[in-house]
C-alpha cells in the first residue's frame, strides 16, 4: 500500500465549479499535510497546510482534514483557468519536516 | 517563508559524467533537503543534509551516486554521479520554514 494516495485524475472542471481533490494516507501517526500546485515545468509551489481536525481556508481553498478517517482534502471554489495544474498532497510523519509525496491530480479547468 | 536558489537551472549532461547542483537559502535553516522529481512522477526524497553531519539518505539512494555536502546554515550542494538517462530528473532542494515546507525552482537535468 502507498503511503500517500490521490484520486486518479485527470480531473476536469467547468470555469466557477469547485475542484475537490482528495488524499489518503497510510501512517496514523502523521501529523502534517501539505497541498502544492504544480504547473507543468515548474517547481511544486505551497498552496495551503493543516495540522487539525476540520476545515482550514484561504481565498477560494479549503483544505479538510479528517484524522480518524487519514483523510485529507482539498476544495477550490470559483475555479479558474489558472487553477489548472497537477495538484500534490504531502504528509509530514514527525518533526523532521521530510515529505511523502502522492501521485498528483492534474487538474485542467475549462473555459 | 524561505527564498531558495538553485543553480543550475538547466543542463544537459553527459553520460557516465557527474554534475553538481547548489542551493542557497536566504536565512538559516536547520534541515535542507533533496528530492528528486523523474519525468511523470511526484517527488521522492533522496536525502536530508545536516549541517555539520553526514546526510541522511532514504532507502533506494546512496552516498556515492548522490554525494552532498552542508558547509554552512544557508548551502547545500548535491552531486549526481556517473549519470545515466534514468537520472534525467528535477532535483528539487527543500527547506522548512515557519512549520512548513518550502522547494526551490529546481534543476532539470537531462542525460544523453
Amino acid at each position: 500500500q502507498k503511503e500517500v494516495e490521490q484520486n486518479s485524475g485527470p480531473l476536469s472542471v467547468p470555469e466557477g465549479a469547485i475542484a475537490s481533490l482528495n488524499c489518503t494516507y497510510s501512517d496514523r501517526g502523521s501529523q502534517s499535510f501539505f497541498w502544492y500546485r504544480q504547473y507543468s515545468g515548474k517547481s511544486p509551489e505551497l498552496i495551503m497546510f493543516i495540522y487539525s481536525n476540520g476545515d482550514k481556508e484561504d481565498g477560494r481553498f479549503t483544505a479538510q482534514l479528517n484524522k480518524a478517517s487519514q483523510y485529507v482534502s482539498l476544495l477550490i471554489r470559483d475555479s479558474q483557468p489558472s487553477d489548472s495544474a497537477t495538484y500534490l498532497c504531502a504528509v509530514n510523519n514527525g518533526n523532521d519536516y521530510k515529505l511523502s509525496f502522492g501521485a498528483g491530480t492534474t487538474v485542467t479547468v475549462r473555459a | 517563508s524561505a527564498v531558495i536558489s538553485q543553480k543550475p537551472s538547466r543542463d544537459i549532461c553527459q553520460r557516465g559524467t557527474s554534475l553538481t547542483i547548489q542551493c542557497q537559502v536566504d536565512s538559516q535553516v536547520t534541515m535542507m533537503f533533496w528530492y528528486r522529481q523523474q519525468p511523470g512522477q511526484s517527488l521522492t526524497l533522496i536525502a536530508t543534509a545536516n549541517q555539520g553531519s553526514e546526510a541522511t539518505y532514504e532507502s533506494g539512494f546512496v552516498i556515492d551516486k548522490f554525494p552532498i555536502s552542508r558547509p554552512n546554515l544557508t548551502f547545500s550542494t548535491l552531486t549526481v554521479s556517473n549519470m545515466s538517462p534514468e537520472d534525467s530528473s528535477i532535483y528539487l532542494c527543500s527547506v522548512n520554514s515557519g512549520n512548513t515546507i518550502y522547494f526551490g525552482e529546481g534543476s532539470w537535468l537531462t542525460v544523453v
